[in-house]
């Protein structure tokens, strides 16, 4: 069975910038959550989607972040404008449904100069 | 908002050393509790879910413990070997969380030949 598949691994810009990050779930998962873990913290949710809705976005920073799952399948999780702060693992998790164990991708390691 | 606190925060022993780490949580509002390795440059992997107070878990070398009265979690190494140097996150699923996780700030062990 394949894992969740995230892209890219590594990407590095400049403050101000505009940055996305992919992630494709296991097939079948309904749940899917972005987590932002900064150096010497523990991952912290972003955003949880039950299929293509919204569950829990409450700790997004909505001026600056969004993150969408149009078909209940793959999504993205984009920054515009990137700040110095944003600096970070950002890491994809799926499960068939909340609850359940979440099973993660590799995670994009974003640096912000 | 909940907070799950681990300790000590980094470990450094000798292969062939036993070791153990520690999460604390609020006893409070309590579903699950899982255990999770992350290898630097790889998905982190789950290696417990406990949910019952009293429960005891093992994998081989690992295992864990769970005490949900007074709120906090053990997990051991027997015989650590280098293979086993990673960060340690353990994470809380409260009643009300929809599934989602909250992370404690990790133990990052490294275990020298």
């Amino acid at each position: 069975e394949a894992g969740v598949a995230q892209s890219p691994r590594y990407k590095i810009i400049e403050k101000r910038q505009s940055v996305a990050f992919w992630c494709n779930p296991i097939s079948g998962h309904a749940t899917l959550y972005w987590y932002q873990q900064i150096l010497g913290q523990g991952p912290k949710l972003l955003i949880q989607f039950q299929n293509n809705g919204v569950v829990d976005d409450s700790q997004l920073p909505k001026d600056r972040f969004s993150a969408e799952r149009l078909k209940g399948v793959d999504s993205t999780l984009k920054i515009q404008p990137a700040k110095l702060e944003d600096s970070a693992v950002y890491l994809c998790a799926s499960t068939p449904s909340g609850y359940n164990e979440q099973f993660f991708g590799p995670g994009t390691r974003l640096t912000v100069l | 908002i909940l907070n799950v606190e681990q300790s000590p925060q980094s470990l450094h022993v000798q292969e062939g050393d036993s070791t153990n780490f520690t999460c604390g949580f609020p006893s409070s509002n309590f579903y699950a509790l899982h255990w999770y390795r992350w290898e630097t440059a790889k998905s982190p992997e789950a290696l417990f879910v406990m949910t019952l107070n009293g429960d005891e878990k093992k994998k081989g070398r690992i295992s864990a413990t769970l005490n949900t009265k007074e709120g906090y979690s053990y997990l051991y190494i027997k015989g650590s070997q280098p293979e086993d140097s990673a960060t340690y996150l353990c994470a809380l699923t409260g009643g009300t969380s929809y599934g989602k996780l909250t992370f404690g700030q990790g133990t990052i062990l490294t275990v020298h030949p």
